[in-house]
Order: structure tokens, then sequence, then C-alpha cells
């Protein structure tokens, strides 16, 4: 067990949707970064908060964003879904120089 | 840049025979390295990690990795397999400030044969 939770565990959205996504970071964490876990592939880096700021973002395009809270938790809203969004989104959380710890994810399926 | 290349999508073991998980990386600068498991439906938890401190670094579960930069390689053993250590194993880079972004290998799922 991480500390890290993520709602919802499932989630189910057709093509053009928009989704949000939760996640609450380990206590005393400050740090969130979200990853995209296609089906049989490794996790890829979609972007990362450092108190309350977007810092640093992977190669995914805008209608991917997000946003961090004053107590860390993190959102991850994706808008106009398309097929190949459907994926495991893992969010970790870390304390500024230290290692990202994940939690257990939302698995998004669109139809 | 970053990546990780790890050998082999698939590894079969026997109950009590040695794991080994290849993992090679690029990386333009002085890296820090992780591996990272994945039991079915679940997240990922951390096995173990090298920061640049000693080369052979301990983890949970009786897993160990060896850092050799002369052979830019990373990889997991266990000197005797469990059947709980069946899973899907991920080696990853980021650069030496510790929190940056995770760059990940495609995996490998590692079957353990009674």
């Amino acid at each position: 067990e991480t500390g890290v939770t993520q709602s919802p565990t499932h989630l189910i959205k057709t093509r053009g949707q928009q989704v949000t996504l939760r996640c609450s970071s380990q206590s005393g964490h400050n740090t969130v970064s979200w990853y995209q876990q296609a089906l049989g592939q490794g996790p890829q880096f979609i972007f990362q908060y450092y108190r309350e700021e977007e810092n640093g973002r992977g190669n995914f395009p805008p209608r991917f964003s997000g946003l961090q809270f004053p107590n860390y938790s993190s959102e991850l809203n994706v808008n106009a879904l398309e097929l190949d969004d459907s994926a495991l989104y893992l969010c970790a959380s870390s304390l500024s120089t230290d290692t990202q710890y994940f939690g257990p994810g939302t698995r998004l399926t669109v139809l | 840049a970053q990546s990780v290349t790890q050998l082999g999508s698939h590894v079969s073991v026997s109950e009590g025979a040695l794991v080994l998980l290849r993992c090679n990386y690029s990386s333009s600068v002085p890296p820090y390295l992780f591996w990272y498991v994945q039991y079915p439906n679940q997240g990922l938890q951390l096995l173990l990690k090298y920061t640049s401190a000693a080369t052979l670094v301990k983890g949970i579960n009786g897993f160990e990795a060896e850092f050799k930069k002369s052979e830019t390689s990373f990889h997991l053993t266990k000197p005797s397999a469990h059947m709980s250590d069946a899973a899907e194993y991920f080696c990853a880079v980021s650069g030496n400030f510790g929190n940056e972004k995770l760059t990940f290998g495609t995996g490998t799922r590692l079957t353990i044969i009674p």
C-alpha cells in the first residue's frame, strides 16, 4: 500500500465524451505525475504537477489537461475521447526529488 | 533523451530457479534507474532503485539489481523464484534529479513453472 488512491476504479465512456479522473497523493507528498498505460505497454508520461503548477509534459495533445489542488490531490481531464484513449491511467505521488509511488490506477474504456 | 530496452517480453523459469530480467538503458545524463512490479489489475510497486550510490542495489522480496555503466545495463535478479513472483516487471529510467519523469520499458512478463 502506497497511500495513493485513485477514483473511479473503472469507467466506460463513448467517443467524444469528456472524463475526469482523480488522485489523492500520499500524505506529505507535493508532486503528482500522471501516466497512461495502454494494454501490453509500459506506462507513458502525461504530465506532472508540483505545488499546483504544471512541471513537465509528455507527448500528449492539449485535450489532456490537469489540475493540482492546495491539498496536493490532482485531476486528469480528457476531452473529446477517442478509442485509443482506452488505457489504465496511473497517478504517482512523490516529495520533490524523491521516488514516485503509484496508485492502483483507473481503467478507462472508450466505446 | 532517455530510453529503456527490456530484452524478452516473456520469461519463464521453474520454481526455485534463478530469475534474470534484462534491462539496458540510454541516457544523456547520469541516470536514476528503477524496477517496478505490476500484478494483474493493479498499479506499480517499487522493487528497487539506483540513485548513484552503491552499484549493487537490494530491493524487496529478495530481488537485487546491479548498475553496470560500461554495459549500460541494470538487470534484475533473484536467486530462487517463488510462485508469487509471477507478474509483469518494468524497468524505468529518469534523470538524476530524482523526481523527473519516468521513461519505462515495454515490460517483461515473468511466469513461474511449478
